[in-house]
């Protein structure tokens, strides 16, 4: 089973932060995303990436960025965070063929920024 | 643009009782259809999926079927435990890009 890992659990975090979160994956999918959850909003496209090196912006990637420079690892960047950034962030990657295609999501960062 | 309507919760049912909980999508072509499920304090679990128009996805006495008339993917249960209390979300895929588009979610209470 491919399995996706999210370093952390919970975090806080102060207002005008850098904030790093990390999401790794053991199998070889080239597709990686990150999605954040708010209650009554479902889940929203941040950032995805189909390659090492290679990012596209979803649909809310406005104070946010990320890095891919292995492909297992996909991170998400808060470059100064803001009290409206706390959420649940998941991560997630995605086999585009065979019998397991489709996605896997990482268990979720849940972030408060003070 | 593609979008996905779920129905408004929460859902509370008594244990044994029928559930259906109502999805329906506006995209352009066909694309592939899913349920997710959320258990309290985790992440997303895939629950079923269709990937074409008449599909039924099951799995753990959950089904949906893929309606291309109606543009809709409603899951159902006959008999729901305690266990099944969670948050239900119906997703779309975008054939061309791999983005899951998500409706707002489901909650669902079974009480004893």
């Amino acid at each position: 089973d491919v399995k996706v890992t999210q370093s952390s659990r919970y975090l806080v975090k102060r207002t005008g932060e850098k904030v790093f979160l990390e999401c790794v994956q053991d199998m070889d999918h080239e597709n990686m995303f990150w999605y954040r959850q708010d209650p009554g909003l479902g889940l929203r496209l941040i950032y995805f990436s189909y390659d090492v090196k290679m990012k596209e912006k979803g649909d809310i990637p406005e104070g946010y960025s990320v890095s891919r420079e292995k492909k297992e690892r996909f991170s998400l960047i808060l470059e100064s965070a803001s009290t409206n950034q706390t959420s649940m962030y998941l991560c997630a990657t995605h086999m585009d063929r065979g019998p397991n295609y489709g996605y896997t999501f990482g268990s979720g960062t849940r972030l408060t920024v003070v | 643009g593609n979008s996905v309507t779920q129905m408004e919760g929460p859902v509370t049912l008594s244990e044994e009782a029928f559930l259906t909980i109502n999805c329906t999508y506006t995209a352009t072509g066909y694309p592939s259809l899913f349920w997710y499920v959320q258990y309290p304090g985790e992440g997303l679990q895939l629950l079923l999926k269709a990937t074409k128009a008449d599909d039924k996805g099951s799995n753990k006495g959950f089904e949906a079927t893929y309606r291309k008339e109606t543009t809709s993917f409603h899951l159902e249960k006959g008999s729901v435990q305690v266990s099944d209390s969670a948050v239900y979300f119906c997703a779309l895929e975008d054939g061309s890009s791999y983005k899951l588009i998500f409706g707002s979610g489901t909650r669902l209470l079974v009480r004893p």
